[in-house]
């Protein structure tokens, strides 16, 4: 069946630095990708999407990678700030949007003063 | 972007009452949708709130149980019914401005069946 996940569940970041987080999906029809980070307490909040015909998408601070051959995502932050710290979830779906979002497990970043 | 409030913020509820929990959003949207979030884990999809029709239910979740108001297209209830303490959960509330485009999310309902 459909299934988004992530490699790594935490991931520790001193501030400053640069941060990956990494997703796979399974669903080769997958051809619409968002990024979300959740804070504690709150609703998922919009960071960054990507459509199946690029392979980069810019935004501010923020970087998404996709790789559709190996069906791999990535969510890159530049200089890290202690405001990152949240829980990021990768989230597909197919058909050009027109099917409901599929979520990934989420990672943990921690950005360490 | 579209910006989404729900009512009640959180919640703590009595094994079989029920609990209706508003979602407003504040421009027209095509889409609404409704998830849930166990503490610490990712987001499961209820249903789709379709406005004017029964709402489309994913695998695992039933009208009974969940029944889902959309009257117009700002506004949606999700009603969680016969609660046990299995429903404690994060009830969130999304919207789409029409197939295609960006999903955004409601600040939640913490829900806490006792």
């Amino acid at each position: 069946g459909e299934s988004v996940g992530l490699h790594l569940p935490t991931l520790s970041v001193q501030e400053g630095d640069n941060s990956i987080i990494n997703c796979a999906y399974s669903n080769s029809a997958s051809d619409y990708f968002i990024w979300y980070k959740q804070e504690s307490g709150k609703g998922p909040q919009f960071i960054i999407d990507i459509r199946s015909n690029m392979d980069k998408r810019q935004g501010q601070r923020v970087t998404v990678l996709l790789n559709k051959t190996v069906k791999h995502l990535s969510l890159q932050i530049a200089a890290t700030q202690p405001g990152d710290s949240a829980v990021y979830f990768c989230a597909e779906t197919h058909n050009s949007g027109n099917t409901p979002l599929v979520f990934g497990k989420g990672t943990r970043l921690s950005v360490i003063a | 972007s579209a910006v989404i409030s729900q009512k009640p913020s959180r919640d703590i509820c009595q094994r079989g009452t029920s609990l209706t929990i508003q979602c407003q959003v504040d421009s027209q949207v095509t889409m609404m949708f409704w998830y849930r979030q166990q503490p610490g884990q990712s987001l499961t999809l209820i249903a789709t709130a379709n406005q004017g029709s029964e709402a489309t239910y994913e695998s695992g979740f039933v009208i009974d149980k969940f029944p889902i108001s959309r009257p117009n297209l700002t506004f949606s209830t999700l009603t969680v019914s016969n609660m046990s303490p299995e429903d404690s959960s994060i009830y969130l509330c999304s919207a789409q401005r029409d197939r295609g485009y960006e999903q955004y999310f409601g600040p939640g309902t913490r829900l806490t069946v006792t």
